[in-house]
């Protein structure tokens, strides 16, 4: 079946402006989680969604990150004023629920701040 | 203490080597245990999950220590391809975020 997607695979934008990542996870998967990774570093956790529950931002290092779930499927992750700092590879990743369940992760968008 | 240590290598093994990675966690809640593979430039990869009775696939065999809190990788008979980063991932224990490992890479050479 379909795994998880992400869009775009690949994103340059300029210092200031606004960026939209998306996610489209396994069906029927209701976790979801962003992470980001910067080069050869570990994963850094950002936002976790289950079900119809609130979001955990707990991994959010700014205001300036924000990121919705609608339906219960399809996310986006929006990153305003982008900064140097944010260039990174920002990875999806859903599983059928929490605890014991392994995550697939999507093939990430490689976002770079100019 | 970080949550989930790993040793960063690299580990240089010739082809047909047996080698083992090793992976601590500090919370003794832990409930499930999974060990990822990561190539260059790719996303994490499901390998296997860690079963208290210890799980075994091909040439990969991983088992959970939970008195000692580590989970421990053993790859036998190394590929070429095997050549990667690989992560352990620790669930549960009153989070639901897993936790992730900063990665052992392993670089397997003719």
């Amino acid at each position: 079946g379909a795994g998880v997607s992400q869009s775009p695979s690949n994103k340059v934008t300029e210092k200031g402006k606004d960026v939209e990542l998306r996610c489209d996870p396994i069906s029927g998967h209701t976790a979801l989680y962003w992470y980001r990774q910067s080069l050869g570093q570990g994963l850094e956790f950002l936002i976790y969604f289950q079900g119809n529950s609130a979001p955990d931002k707990s991994g959010l290092p700014s205001d300036r990150f924000s990121a919705e779930r609608t339906g219960g499927s399809v996310s986006t992750l929006t990153i305003q004023r982008t900064q140097q700092e944010d260039s990174a590879v920002y990875l999806c990743a859903s599983s059928l629920g929490t605890g014991d369940y392994e995550q697939y992760f999507g093939p990430g968008t490689r976002l770079t701040v100019t | 203490r970080k949550e989930v240590e790993q040793d960063p290598g690299p580990f240089n093994v010739p082809e047909g080597a047996t080698v083992a990675f090793n992976c601590t966690y500090s919370n003794s809640a832990s409930q499930s245990f999974f060990w990822y593979r990561q190539d260059c430039r790719k996303e994490p990869k499901l390998l296997m999950s860690v079963y208290s009775s210890g799980n075994e696939d091909g040439r990969f065999t991983a088992q959970l220590n939970r008195a000692s809190q580590y989970i421990s990788l053993l790859i036998r008979d190394s590929k070429l391809s095997d050549s990667a980063t690989y992560l352990c991932v620790v669930n549960g224990g009153g989070s639901y975020i897993p936790t992730f490992g900063r990665g052992t890479s392993l670089i397997v050479h003719p």
